[in-house]
């Protein structure tokens, strides 16, 4: 089936610092992406949705020069968060479309700012 | 707009015990509904989904019913597992290829 490979799957950082998480389609290409944001014992918030080959669609008070996202080709998107400051520390996890019947989800990442 | 409305967790069964987790949703048309699960520390897994009114969708001994009069997807099962312990997502999908998600509901199931 449609796999969709996150990585890292956590990740510490000195507050200050940028962090990269990648997302890749390992067996399909994700034209479409998305990026979510998961506080402990909530829900996924989706923080925008990343188009191949055009800029990211952003949703409404996500800071996109904070959260950076390239989506260069059809098998890869990634997720920049620019100067990490401990309220960063989330879990993040990304997810593709297969079609409108069926998403696949990263397994996720822990970040832990200190 | 669009949202999903799920029962306040946790909820603790005991093994084998019978479970709901009720789920209503609010949307124009006639959305596809779908059940995540997130296993600790995990992404998340589709576990079932319907796509039309009275559609049940089923996996794992899991059941849920597109329910159009009572706008519901409530997720069932007969008899719960250890590993089953779990939070589980309700969902639909929004339009522009969004999915909105429930809060979710964490369910500890004990020996």
């Amino acid at each position: 089936g449609a796999v969709v490979s996150q990585h890292p799957s956590w990740v510490i950082c000195k507050s200050g610092t940028s962090v990269k998480i990648e997302c890749r389609s390992l067996d399909f290409q994700a034209t479409t992406m998305f990026w979510y944001r998961q506080f402990p014992k909530q829900s996924l918030m989706l923080m925008a949705t990343s188009n191949e080959g055009s800029k990211a669609t952003y949703e409404q008070g996500v800071e996109k020069d904070k959260f950076l996202i390239n989506h260069a080709s059809l098998t890869l998107s990634t997720l920049t968060v620019t100067s990490a400051h401990p309220e960063d520390s989330s879990f993040y996890i990304c997810s593709a479309i297969l079609d409108k019947y069926g998403y696949t989800f990263g397994s996720g990442t822990r970040l832990t700012v200190v | 707009g669009d949202s999903v409305t799920q029962m306040e967790g946790p909820v603790t069964l005991s093994e084998e015990a019978f479970l709901t987790i009720n789920c209503t949703y609010t949307a124009t048309g006639y959305p596809s509904l779908f059940w995540y699960v997130q296993y600790p520390g995990e992404g998340l897994q589709l576990l079932l989904k319907a796509t039309k009114a009275d559609d049940k969708g089923s996996n794992k001994g899991f059941e849920a019913t597109y329910r159009k009069e009572t706008t519901s997807f409530h997720l069932e099962k007969g008899s719960v597992q250890v590993s089953d312990s779990a939070v589980y997502f309700c969902a639909l999908y929004g339009g522009y290829n969004k999915l909105i998600f429930g809060a979710g509901t964490r369910l500890a199931v004990h020996p």
